[in-house]
């Protein structure tokens, strides 16, 4: 069955520095979108993405988050300088149209220390 | 602006034990999804349900099976003879038919223990 593929599943990076989260969204699918879990807490919205560009985001989306579709396949959150508060779960999704189903990666898991 | 609740922060029940996880939903549209996700301690967001507003049928799926109530906005999750593997994290989310941008807003999850 078709997956939502992420990588890394585990980062860990000093504060400051940059970190790129990839994803491989389901070959079909035409909306993508980045979730974040910090531990132990509920998952939230970063960003959606359609048509090659940003449809809606969330407060936590702020200039230091950015994504990419730097080609027909991947799907990248980019985070510009790490902050403590960044170490989280960071989920990708994809759905193919406005009547399916969201379907989530197994999540990157980043440590900023 | 929608909102989830799920009041149940940690439940355990003994292996075999019927269990009901509750979710109660907030939200100004008459169109709207409803989800279930489970969460096992590797980590990963496993898709569930969906549930449309119009569509207020109980659905059972195996173990599973899913109480949708309009009129009291709540979304309410049943596992029968339970097993050690449905322990997890259990997320009912919610997302409003904004044809283009179906975001989800998820509840705080219940933490499900089965004992064996």
């Amino acid at each position: 069955e078709p997956e939502v593929t992420q990588t890394p599943s585990h980062q860990v990076t000093q504060m400051g520095q940059e970190v790129i989260l990839r994803c491989v969204p389901i070959s079909n699918h035409l909306y993508f979108y980045w979730y974040r879990q910090i531990l132990g807490q509920k998952v939230e919205f970063l960003v959606s993405f359609y048509n090659n560009e940003i449809s809606e985001k969330s407060e936590i989306f702020d200039d230091q988050f950015s994504v990419e579709r730097p080609d027909g396949s991947n799907f990248t959150l980019k985070i510009r300088s790490t902050k403590l508060e960044d170490s989280a779960m960071y989920f990708c999704a994809s759905r193919r149209d406005s009547q399916n189903t969201i379907y989530f990666g197994e999540g990157s898991w980043l440590t900023v220390v | 602006a929608q909102k989830v609740t799920q009041a149940q922060t940690e439940i355990s029940v003994v292996e075999k034990e019927d269990v009901t996880l509750d979710c109660v939903y907030e939200t100004r549209d008459t169109t709207y999804y409803l989800f279930w996700y489970k969460q096992p301690p590797s980590g990963e967001l496993v898709f569930l349900i969906r549930r449309n507003s119009f569509d207020e049928q109980n659905e059972i799926s195996g173990r599973y099976s899913w109480n949708f109530q309009k009129s009291t906005s709540s979304f309410n999750f049943t596992i029968t003879a339970s097993q050690v593997v449905d322990s997890a994290v259990y997320f009912c989310a919610l997302s409003e038919a904004d044809f283009g941008n179906e975001k989800l807003t998820f509840g705080t999850g219940t933490r499900l223990t089965i004992i064996p």
